[in-house]
């Protein structure tokens, strides 16, 4: 079946170290993205990858770093520069109206 | 930049009525797409339904429907015979399409959420 794959489902950080996200997608999608849930909010955008080897900022971008060096892979990187990275992460995709998602991380950072 | 507001933190209902989601928009342009979608506890994210903005024709999908009115800006679910599966937070998203170095780009920008309670 296709879909979106996340991993892992949770993650626990010790402040101060980098830690990598994985977002895997079998669906031949061009476009993916990583957003960004805080409790009682909406999704924020973080970095979003229209084709392989190009991606843009989103709205809340500092702190984070990505790569798109293979169609189906679009990992997020949480860097020690992020002030508060404990949150729920989204990964999507899409090649027209709808985004597919996948099932989230929660990182947790003490 | 395009936002969107949804005015109602929390909503309930009881099993069997029906609730109407509001939802508001702010944008300068005349065609994109809206969006409904729910998370519910397994914060899994399912699309309800969809409008494109040049269609006059509501959508509808089974039990769900919208209320799209364009000069307004504004996009309410309709939510009928409610369902204790229904029970999620709901979040109203819309789409834009813009152009960056590499081609076409689009980007979906979300309401903060209602969280919708079904009572039995």
């Amino acid at each position: 079946d296709g879909g979106i794959t996340q991993s892992p489902k949770y993650l626990f950080r010790k402040e101060g170290q980098n830690v990598t996200l994985s977002c895997e997608q079998n669906l031949n999608h061009d476009a993916m993205y990583w957003y960004r849930q805080d409790p009682g909010q909406g999704l924020r955008l973080i970095y979003y990858s229209q084709i392989v080897n190009d991606f843009q900022k989103g709205d809340i971008a500092e702190g984070y770093s990505v790569s798109r060096e293979k169609k189906e892979s679009f990992p997020l990187t949480v860097t020690s520069a992020q002030k508060n990275p404990t949150a729920f992460y989204l990964c999507a995709s899409t090649s027209g109206a709808p985004l597919h998602f996948g099932n989230g991380t929660r990182l947790t950072v003490t | 930049a395009q936002t969107v507001t949804q005015s109602q933190p929390e909503m309930s209902v009881q099993e069997a009525e029906t609730v109407t989601l509001s939802c508001t928009y702010d944008t300068s342009e005349s065609d994109y797409y809206l969006f409904w979608y729910k998370q519910p506890p397994s914060r899994q994210m399912i699309l309800v339904i969809r409008q494109e903005a040049y269609k006059q024709q509501n959508a509808t999908e089974n039990r769900f429907s919208v209320n799209f009115q364009k000069a307004a800006k504004s996009f309410s679910l309709k939510i009928s015979d409610s369902q204790l599966g229904d029970a999620a937070m709901y979040f109203c998203a819309y789409r834009s399409d813009f152009q960056i170095s590499s081609g076409s780009a689009r980007q979906l920008t979300f309401g903060s959420g209602t969280q919708l309670t079904v009572l039995p």
